[in-house]
C-alpha cells in the first residue's frame, strides 16, 4: 500500500496568517492527490483534486502544489471558518490511502 | 442538488453484521464510483473500498477483504455496505462519498458493543 505522511500533525496560527501543510507519498502517485477538509462534527469536504485543481465553490485562498511525491496545501490568509482537520488522499493506486491529518487551530 | 443520504445509526453485538445504505439523488447514479470511508472515534479517515454503480464491480482494502461487501441497486440509486463479524474496533462513523466530488453522505454511526 502507498503510505501517506503529513506534517505538521497540528498547528496554531492567527487569523490572516499563511498556513502550509505538507503531504508526502511513499511512491510516485502522479498528480492523483486530493485534499479534504473536515470541520468538527461534519463529513469530509473535497477542497483540491489532481493536486492543484480547486474544487468548485472552494475559496481561492486555498491552493495546492506538487513536486514529485511531495504535495502542499496552502491557505493564503487563515480565516476562523478554516478551523478543521485537513487530510490528503492518493487515488492513484488501490487502496486509496489517506494521510493521518493535520489539525488547524486559531491562535 | 446532489445528495447522499445514509441510513441511521446502528448498535450491534460483536460477531453480528451491519448493512449501511447510501441513497443518491441529484445526479446520474451510474456515472460516479462510490467510496466507503470510516472514521473511528477521535481518529483519522480510513478508506474501505469502492463500487462502480454501472457495472457493480468493487475493490476492497485488503484489511476488509472477506468481511465487507458493497452492492448497489440501480432502480433506487442506492449503494450498500455490509460489514460482517463485527468487533469492538469496528465502532466508527461510516461515510459514503463520490471520492473527490462533494458532498459526501452525512455519516452513519455503527457501535459494536456487548
Amino acid at each position: 500500500d502507498i503510505q501517506m505522511t503529513q506534517s505538521p500533525s497540528s498547528l496554531s496560527a492567527s487569523v490572516g496568517d499563511r498556513v502550509t501543510i505538507t503531504c508526502r507519498a511513499s511512491q510516485v502517485i502522479s498528480d492523483s492527490l486530493a485534499w479534504f477538509q473536515q470541520r468538527p462534527g461534519t463529513a469530509p469536504k473535497s477542497l483540491i483534486f489532481d493536486a492543484t485543481r480547486l474544487q468548485s465553490g472552494v475559496p481561492s485562498r486555498f491552493s495546492g502544489s506538487a513536486s514529485g511525491t511531495d504535495f502542499t496545501l496552502t491557505i493564503s490568509s487563515l480565516q476562523p471558518e478554516d478551523i478543521a482537520t485537513y487530510y490528503c488522499q492518493q487515488y492513484n493506486t488501490y487502496p486509496f490511502t489517506f494521510g493521518p491529518g493535520t489539525e488547524v487551530e486559531i491562535k | 442538488q446532489v445528495q447522499l443520504v445514509q441510513s441511521g445509526a446502528e448498535v450491534k453485538k460483536p460477531g453480528a453484521s451491519v448493512r449501511v445504505s447510501c441513497k443518491a439523488s441529484g445526479y446520474t447514479f451510474s456515472n460516479y464510483h462510490m467510496h466507503w470511508v470510516r472514521q473511528a472515534p477521535g481518529q483519522g479517515l480510513e478508506w474501505m473500498g469502492i463500487i462502480n454503480p454501472f457495472a457493480g464491480n468493487t475493490n476492497y482494502a485488503q484489511k476488509f477483504q472477506g468481511r465487507v461487501t458493497m452492492t448497489r441497486d440501480t432502480s433506487t440509486s442506492t449503494v450498500y455496505m455490509e460489514l460482517r463479524s463485527l468487533r469492538s474496533d469496528d465502532t466508527a462513523l461510516y461515510y459514503c462519498g463520490r471520492g473527490i466530488e462533494n458532498p459526501w453522505g452525512q455519516g452513519t454511526l455503527v457501535t459494536v458493543s456487548s
